[in-house]
């Protein structure tokens, strides 16, 4: 069965350091997610991007966050200067289409401690 | 704000017991709602999913859930627990385009 996977599934950083989640999607999905977890909370929606653009994101998502798509098959996360309350499981995904019944599917996640 | 309500972050059931897992989505008009399951240390599957084709909708490893729009709520049941349902368990909520946005969680307790 199709999946997304994400790397790595764990990293470690120090504060201040940038950092970048990596993700491929399902190859036939136009529609690119990031979700993250602080550890013992709801999965909160992060960013949706679509035809190289952002479509929607949340309050969550400021100037330190950035998501791109550098070539056909990857999906980044980039946070350029991590702080502690960063630390999380950030949450890929895709989906064929936007909206209604259609289904996001995830990543296994990318477990990041900020220090 | 239109979101869902997860009652319970903890239940404890014996394996064999009913399972009984608490949405409410507070909408105006009924959203369309998934379940999604996630087992340790892996991301989120979907069990299933409502699209108002049917208020009963069967999901994967023996779930299923009922929408009830007079009591805004999505329960998922499982009438026999196994040990391999302990897990965290979402219900989330999208209206239209919107973004799919998710409960609480809940996290599943078997005891044998």
């Amino acid at each position: 069965e199709p999946e997304v996977t994400q790397t790595p599934s764990h990293q470690v950083t120090q504060m201040g350091q940038e950092v970048i989640l990596r993700c491929v999607p399902i190859s036939n999905h136009l529609y690119f997610y990031w979700y993250r977890q602080i550890l013992g909370q709801k999965v909160e929606f992060l960013v949706s991007f679509y035809n190289n653009e952002i479509s929607e994101k949340s309050e969550i998502f400021d100037d330190q966050f950035s998501v791109e798509r550098p070539d056909g098959s990857n999906f980044t996360l980039k946070i350029r200067s991590t702080k502690l309350e960063d630390s999380a499981m950030y949450f890929c995904a895709s989906s064929e289409a936007l909206g209604g019944a259609n289904v996001l599917t995830f990543g296994a996640g990318s477990r990041l401690t900020v220090l | 704000a239109q979101s869902v309500t997860q009652l319970g972050s903890h239940v404890s059931v014996s394996e064999g017991a009913l399972v009984l897992l608490r949405c409410n989505y507070s909408s105006s008009v009924p959203p369309y709602l998934f379940w999604y399951v996630q087992y340790p240390n892996q991301g989120l599957q979907l069990l299933l999913k409502y699209t108002s084709a049917a208020t009963l909708v069967k999901g994967i490893n023996g779930f299923e859930a009922e929408f009830k729009k007079s009591e805004t709520s999505f329960h998922l049941t499982k009438p026999s627990a196994h040990m391999s349902d302990a897990a965290e368990y979402f219900c989330a909520y999208r209206r239209g385009f919107q973004k799919l946005v998710f409960g609480t969680g809940t996290r599943l307790l078997v005891s044998p």
